[in-house]
């Protein structure tokens, strides 16, 4: 079936610097793919998004590219601030009105 | 705008104990779903809706039933609590439950004792 795979955290930043968390995917078909943030105590927001290959979703200064030949959505910010400390969640949807998501990269910026 | 709202935010259950956890939504979506979010699992799908009417089963519904009577209410129901069921529940929303976004509920912190 459909899975999301993406990096291990927590992720542990200085501010100003680049972040890059991984993402991979399997799934048959093309799917949509998602990144969502989860600020503390809350549910989870949507961050970007791309709906075909080569698209690139962008928002608030982050980034991913959706990479077919690598089956890859990896998200990148150049500058990192201590208010991006989050849980950022990789996702996909097939198309089989199932919505699959990674198991979440917390992200801690120290200033 | 409200969007997604869940009730209550925290509840503590017994073992045996029956409950529902509310979820509405005021976007007109006809998708509704239920996750369960577990420490290192991420979120994992309960139960689906595509409509009002129309439910089916996701990753783990064993435990839970659910019921769509209008577009706007999707309520979660524990017949008989578990610890197992001790979780974060999440209900979500889309527009069509293809390639549109999730939008979340704040979620409700459920202890099984």
């Amino acid at each position: 079936g459909d899975s999301v795979t993406q990096m291990e955290g927590p992720v542990t930043l200085s501010e100003e610097a680049f972040l890059t968390i991984n993402c991979t995917y399997t799934a048959t078909g093309y799917p949509s793919l998602f990144w969502y943030v989860q600020y503390p105590g809350e549910g989870l927001q949507l961050l970007l998004k791309a709906t075909k290959a080569d698209d690139k979703g962008s928002n608030k200064g982050f980034e991913a590219t959706y990479r077919k030949e690598t089956t890859s959505f990896h998200l990148e910010k150049g500058s990192v601030q201590v208010s991006d400390s989050a849980v950022y969640f990789c996702a996909l949807t097939g198309g089989t009105y199932k919505y699959i998501f990674g198991t979440g990269t917390r992200l801690k910026v120290l200033a | 705008n409200a969007g997604v709202t869940q009730t209550p935010k925290f509840q503590v259950l017994k073992t045996g104990q029956s409950m529902t956890l509310q979820c509405a939504q005021d976007m007109n979506h006809e998708y509704m779903s239920w996750y369960r979010q577990d420490p290192g699992m991420g979120l994992r799908l309960i139960h689906y809706s595509v409509g009002a009417g129309i439910t089916d089963q996701g990753e783990v519904p064993n435990g839970y039933n659910v019921s769509r009577s209008t577009t706007e209410d999707f309520p979660l129901r524990l017949l008989s609590a578990a610890p197992s069921q001790t979780s974060v529940y999440f209900c979500a929303s889309s527009r069509t439950g293809q390639d549109s976004p999730l939008h979340f509920g704040n979620g409700t912190r459920l202890t099984v004792t």
